[in-house]
């Protein structure tokens, strides 16, 4: 049974750049939603997508954007990168109307020089 | 804005003792909780999960809800230095048929051999 994937493993991008995160849920699940975590904190939830649309969204700026895929895979985009934007990126997996855990990915680690 | 608050300890205990975490959360409306268990550097890992109040055991792990406090516990039992970690408590917050996790910063635990 495969379980989040999440690629890639670690970015590193100066200010100003754009960036695409990829994540595939788990076998069988059809919502992916995405966290950030700083250093020190614990997961923010950025936004969360069903049905290839965004069903809700935190308090990120809209320089944060998605996208899922017919095949429930999803895309988290952020462009004009700050040094802020440095952080582990986590994608979790859940089957909507049926389970309300959500299984994390490995997570990507975004560094912004 | 639903929270939850969590001592970020560390908190550090001898092997085969019983740790206790222990988090309160801000939205009376939130119904289910989570426990993560976070290794240094890794992507959270779900340990437990709790709906109702009263206890909830598997194997070594124990999850406590108090909705009437709004209370979560965790106590792990014959600690392991394995079970040195950072424990994220999270509550679901269930603004449509889809829910988001919210999180606490994290308790560190440290167990010593």
């Amino acid at each position: 049974d495969a379980g989040v994937t999440q690629s890639p493993t670690h970015l590193i991008k100066t200010r100003g750049q754009q960036v695409t995160l990829r994540c595939s849920p788990k076998s069988g699940h059809d919502t992916v939603s995405w966290y950030q975590q700083a250093l020190g904190q614990g997961p923010q939830f950025i936004f969360q997508y069903y049905e290839e649309e965004e069903r809700q969204r935190g308090n990120f700026p809209d320089r944060f954007s998605g996208h899922q895929f017919p095949n429930y895979s999803s895309e988290l985009n952020v462009n004009a990168l700050w040094l802020g934007d440095s952080a582990l990126y986590l994608c979790a997996s859940s089957l909507a109307g049926v389970e309300d855990t959500q299984y994390f990915g490995p997570g990507t680690r975004l560094t912004v020089l | 804005q639903k929270e939850v608050e969590q001592n970020s300890g560390p908190l550090s205990v001898p092997e085969g003792a019983i740790a206790s975490l222990n988090c309160t959360y801000s939205d009376r409306g939130s119904q289910s909780f989570f426990w993560y268990r976070q290794y240094s550097g890794k992507s959270p890992e779900l340990i437990m999960f709790i709906y109702s109040n009263g206890d909830k055991e598997d194997g070594r792990f124990t999850a406590q809800l108090n909705k009437a406090s709004q209370y979560v516990s965790l106590l792990i039992r014959d600690s392991q230095p394995s079970d040195s970690a950072t424990y994220l408590c999270a509550g679901l917050d269930r603004g449509s048929t889809l829910g988001r996790l919210y999180f606490g910063r994290g308790t560190q635990l440290t167990v010593w051999p």
